[in-house]
């Protein structure tokens, strides 16, 4: 399967502790964009990176959010100090670039519940 | 700022209506793209069709029709001959155009489309 995979599929954490999501793009898309989806609601955009460069950030994104992605491969999405309020669906999405803009491929998502 | 309204949450009908999916979106840029994404009960997002301001053709695809009108800041979603598959969640979107395309887009909360057989 060469699609866009996030991994945990499911996670459950208590308050104050901090997770990580992984997310693997489809090898020859260079863009990388992470969105958080509550119930009843759209995905909501959190960051985009070009290969390696985080180029944009959401306000939603606050100080305890981080994410990278080395090598412009693979990305990482941490959260710090979790909070009941970061329950949701994480989404990871990979597009193809110019040409194609808006055209993402999701991955399944990671879900997050936080105690 | 962007925003895009999707003012049906639910809408059923039953197999081999015709239905469609409302999108009004609001946008202070002059140039931008709209896009239409299905999330069917498996949850993957699909990515259906994107129009971008300058071409205000509408666009037929298969048993998937687009309509939309700048006019009336709308882009509206047709199906034509629903079918039982056609059951899940439709959400539109809309992006500014920076030249290099790398906006994040914004979603409508969407609609939960539901075909009965």
């Amino acid at each position: 399967d060469t699609g866009v995979s996030q991994d945990p599929r499911h996670k459950i954490t208590k308050r104050g502790q901090n997770v990580t999501f992984r997310c693997d793009p489809i090898s020859e898309h260079n863009r990388l964009y992470w969105y958080r989806q509550t119930l009843g609601q759209g995905p909501e955009f959190l960051t985009y990176f070009q290969n390696e460069a985080q180029l944009e950030k959401s306000r939603l994104l606050s100080d305890r959010f981080s994410a990278e992605r080395p090598k412009g491969s693979f990305s990482t999405l941490e959260i710090q100090r979790t909070e009941q309020g970061d329950s949701a669906m994480y989404l990871c999405a990979s597009s193809p670039g110019q040409g194609r803009t808006g055209e993402l491929f999701f991955g399944e998502g990671s879900r997050l519940t936080v105690l | 700022a962007q925003k895009v309204t999707q003012a049906q949450t639910e809408i059923s009908v039953v197999e081999k209506e015709d239905v469609t999916l409302d999108c009004v979106y609001e946008t202070r840029d002059t140039t931008y793209y709209l896009f239409w994404y299905k999330q069917p009960p498996s949850g993957e997002l699909v990515f259906l069709i994107r129009r971008n301001s300058f071409d205000e053709q509408n666009e037929i695809s298969g048993r998937y029709s687009w309509n939309f009108q700048k006019s009336t800041s709308s882009f509206n979603f047709t199906i034509t001959a629903s079918q039982v598959v056609d059951s899940a969640v439709y959400f539109c979107a809309l992006s500014a155009y920076s030249g290099g395309g790398a906006d994040g887009l914004t979603f409508g909360k969407g609609t939960h489309l539901i075909i009965q057989p």
